[in-house]
Formats: C-alpha cells, structure tokens, sequence
C-alpha cells in the first residue's frame, strides 16, 4: 500500500512568488490534514478536509494560503504570495473516516524556502 | 490554551540502554488524548503510541511505554533496549476529546541519538 506522498520535497522561491505543494494522501481515507513547522518551533496544524471539504481550517494563517482537495484525492496547498516567514516544513498526513483519535498517516513534507 | 512541553531538545543513549523522554502539557480538560511521534531522518511521521486520558493504565508498545500522570499532566516515553533505528526525533502531541480530529498540539520536539 502507497503511503502518503508529497511533492516536491523541496522548493526554493523568492519572496513574492507563488508555490503550490501537493499531497496524496493513502487511497481510502478520506480525511486529510496539513501541518507546518517553522523552523525551532511547534508543528502547528493547518487545516483538515473530509473528502473535499473543509472540516477545519482553524490553523489557516492568512488568506495568502489556499488550499483545496477538489475530488476528495489530492490536495493542493498554494501559498500566494510568499513571505519569508513562511519557509519551513510543510507535512500532510491522511486517516480512514472512524473515531476522532484515528491513526494518522504522515508525507515526509516539503521543505520551503523562501528567500 | 493548550500547550505541550518537551524540556529536552536533544538527548543521547547508548544502544541497548533506556531513556525516557519527558513531556508535559497544560490544559483545563479533562478527556483528551495523547501522543508520541517518530520522525527518523528520513522524515516521515510516524506514531509511536497514544493514550486515552479517561484510562488509567499506561500504554506499551513493544520497548516503548509511556508513564502518563494525569494530575501532573506528565507523559513521559520510555524506550527500552534502544536499537540504532531509534534514533529520531520524538514530537509529544495533544488533542481535545471533543475536538477537531487531527487538530494536534506538538512539542517542540527531542532529539534522540541512539550511538553504537
């Protein structure tokens, strides 16, 4: 069984231009979720889909973030434009639809750099 | 707010020795869950183990076992035997019983070194 895949692994950008990270997630789950980590802080959570719609996107930092999972497979996370504050790690993780407490699946993220 | 604390950013064993990892958390619930993630070099997150909050025994999976102290709000990870594939970086995580699922709250993590 494919596990969660995320590309690219990494990108490097200048500020001001836009970057779009994919995820797809293991087939069969619907619920997917994106994280990030700044660099010496916390993973923080993003948002959570539930097939193609938003469940949660609490953790959405500002509108300059858009992410999307049109279909319920892959999703989409575009950052538009980038600050420098937003280089870090970008993980996804996928979980089968059940209990809230679920086992969840992580990509291996994408490193962002933004220069 | 809730808050997850991992005091050692980075700790060091020796192969076939036992280490604990600290972790401790601030909130005013009372059911929640717990966990401890794995992230080898590789970087893929992986679970290690969790633990329900409303139950009293502590989890174990295999060498790792968790001593979870609910009125301290402590949940520390224990590895036993410690193998070379240990080495990682171990994320403590938090979540609402009632909450958003996967809407976790990491430490900021510890960096183990398992060294032959």
């Amino acid at each position: 069984e494919a596990g969660v895949t995320q590309f690219p692994s990494h990108s490097v950008i200048e500020k001001g231009q836009t970057v779009t990270l994919r995820c797809d997630p293991i087939s069969g789950h619907d619920n997917l979720y994106w994280y990030r980590r700044v660099m010496g802080k916390e993973i923080k959570f993003l948002l959570h889909f539930v097939k193609e719609s938003k469940q949660d996107e609490s953790g959405m930092p500002n509108n300059r973030f858009l992410a999307e999972r049109t279909g319920g497979t892959y999703s989409t996370l575009k950052v538009q434009p980038a600050e420098l504050e937003d280089s870090g790690v970008y993980f996804c993780a996928s979980s089968r639809p059940g209990q809230v407490n679920e086992k969840l699946f992580f990509g291996s993220g994408t490193q962002l750099s933004v220069l | 707010a809730q808050t997850v604390t991992q005091s050692q950013p980075e700790m060091s064993v020796q192969e076939a020795e036992t280490v604990t990892l600290s972790c401790t958390y601030d909130t005013s619930e009372n059911n929640y869950y717990l966990f401890w993630y794995k992230q080898p070099p590789s970087r893929q997150m992986i679970l290690v183990i969790r633990q329900e909050a409303y139950k009293q025994q502590n989890a174990t999976e295999n060498r790792f076992s968790v001593n979870f102290q609910k009125a301290a709000k402590s949940f520390s990870l224990k590895i036993s035997d410690s193998q070379l594939g240990d080495t990682a970086m171990y994320f403590c995580a938090f979540m609402n019983y009632g909450g958003s699922q996967g809407n976790l709250i990491f430490g900021k993590g510890t960096k183990l070194s398992v060294k032959p």
